[in-house]
């Protein structure tokens, strides 16, 4: 079945350091989408990626889709307090009903150090 | 953030009990969908509920029942689970857009429901 690695699965950083995380499926993707979890929380919606090579950004966070649609990156440059989570991304699990559910990595837990 | 809840938020069940968790979501969305989170392994995809109809069922055991009485309500039942099965259960919904192919749409999660089974 389809498979979304993501790493690492751990990143200390410096308040203040960027950080990226790198995920890669097994099969290519029509879409990819990437989650925010906060300790304690839920994940919540940050982005999601439909073209070959597209690059969105949203203020410090930079999330890259690759060229053959299999891979994917999230990239936060000057990391606060507030990035503190954990970031997934997923693909879809191609239901063939009209809704897919998803396909999450383990997801890259991001701790920052003041 | 309102949108999407679910009840009871924290559970400690046996596992010759029968309970059931309750999703509701308040987003006017046409598809639910019922994810597991444990320590061990990553969210995981258990049932997907597009228009009512059940679309998907992730080879989830038969202890495992879900039901989705209309686009608003999503309920897992729960019988002779064992303790393994404790994880947080995660309900989220996304509105499918019938024009557009297959794919999938952002999803709104709930706060989910810590499940205990002693």
């Amino acid at each position: 079945g389809q498979q979304v690695m993501q790493i690492p699965q751990y990143q200390h950083v410096q308040e203040g350091e960027d950080f990226t995380t790198y995920c890669n499926s097994s099969t290519t993707l029509s879409n990819i989408q990437w989650y925010k979890q906060r300790p304690g929380g839920h994940p919540v919606f940050l982005i999601q990626l439909v073209k070959s090579g597209e690059v969105k950004k949203q203020k410090r966070l930079t999330f890259q889709f690759g060229e053959a649609k299999k891979n994917s990156s999230l990239h936060i440059t000057a990391t606060q307090t507030t990035d503190v989570g954990t970031y997934f991304c997923a693909g879809p699990s191609y239901s063939g009903g009209g809704a897919d559910g998803l396909t999450f990595g383990k997801g890259t837990h991001l701790i920052i150090q003041p | 953030e309102t949108g999407v809840t679910q009840t009871p938020r924290h559970l400690v069940m046996g596992m010759t009990n029968k309970k059931s968790l309750k999703c509701e979501q308040h987003l006017g969305h046409n598809a639910m969908y019922w994810y597991k989170q444990s320590a061990k392994k990553p969210l995981e995809l258990m049932f997907v509920y597009n228009f009512k109809e059940q679309t998907e069922n992730n080879s989830v055991p038969s202890r495992f029942s879900p039901e989705c009485p209309n686009s608003s309500h999503l309920f897992l039942h729960l019988h002779t689970l064992q303790p393994e099965d404790s994880a947080l259960y995660l309900c989220a919904s996304s509105q499918v857009t019938l024009s557009r192919d297959s794919s999938s749409y952002e999803q709104y999660f709930g706060p989910g429901t810590r499940l205990t089974v002693t």
